[in-house]
């Protein structure tokens, strides 16, 4: 079975700089997606970056970025220019690439945002 | 295109009690899972269901049971309620596609309290 771990229970950073949020995972497959989800206190589940395992580029959305090394198993989320509305649960999730299968979620890190 | 919507928001039942959740998925979306996610943990995946059939199921007891509706709409019940069943439950809707990344669009969750 698949297992993700995030080390960090909490993290903080000051509003304007970088914060990068640890992932690893275990899996014997070679065909896998990787998501970052954030939940803010509002409790919704969003969508924060993809990476499909079989592409080497690292996923890059705006702010958001990762850094994704395949043989180590890790999946990291840097935030740049971090502002006030990053602060929130940030879950790292793994899914197989066979169809039907279902995420399976870190414990999370609770990251806040110093103004 | 509406999103993921859940109902109730929050719950109190007690323990033995039976309790019914509903969701209703994002416009044009085909399967919907559930998850149960404790205090201070990851979401935990329940069932998924597909077409108005059980696609798959996490670890948890037969008293956790679903129902699609030919809306894809989707309810989740659970019998005999405990004290641990206390937790954030999720719904996320996708459109399942082969060899897609099928992501999921969580709802806003409903917080139920055994007491």
């Amino acid at each position: 079975a698949q297992t993700v771990t995030q080390s960090q229970p909490e993290m903080s950073v000051q509003e304007a700089e970088t914060v990068t949020l640890s992932c690893t995972y275990d899996t014997s497959e070679s065909d896998y997606y990787l998501f970052w989800y954030k939940q803010p206190p509002s409790r919704q589940m969003i969508l924060v970056i993809r990476q499909e395992a079989y592409k080497q580029q690292n996923a890059t959305e705006n702010r958001f970025s990762v850094n994704f090394q395949k043989a180590a198993k890790s999946f990291s989320l840097k935030i740049s220019d971090s502002q006030l509305g990053d602060a929130a649960m940030y879950f790292c999730a793994y899914r197989s690439a066979a169809y039907g299968q279902n995420f399976v979620f870190g414990p999370g890190t609770r990251l806040s945002v110093l103004p | 295109e509406t999103g993921v919507t859940q109902s109730p928001t929050h719950l109190i039942k007690t323990r033995g009690q039976q309790v019914t959740l509903r969701c209703s998925s994002q416009s044009g979306h085909n399967t919907v899972s559930w998850y149960q996610q404790a205090l201070g943990q990851g979401p935990q995946f329940i069932f998924q269901y597909y077409r108005e059939e059980e696609n798959g199921r996490g670890n948890f007891p037969p008293r956790f049971s679903g129902l699609q509706f030919p809306n894809y709409s989707s309810e989740l019940n659970v019998n005999a309620l405990e004290l641990d069943d206390s937790a954030l439950y999720l719904c996320a809707s996708s459109l399942a596609v082969a060899g897609g990344p099928d992501e999921q669009y969580f709802g806003p969750g409903t917080r139920l309290t055994v007491t």
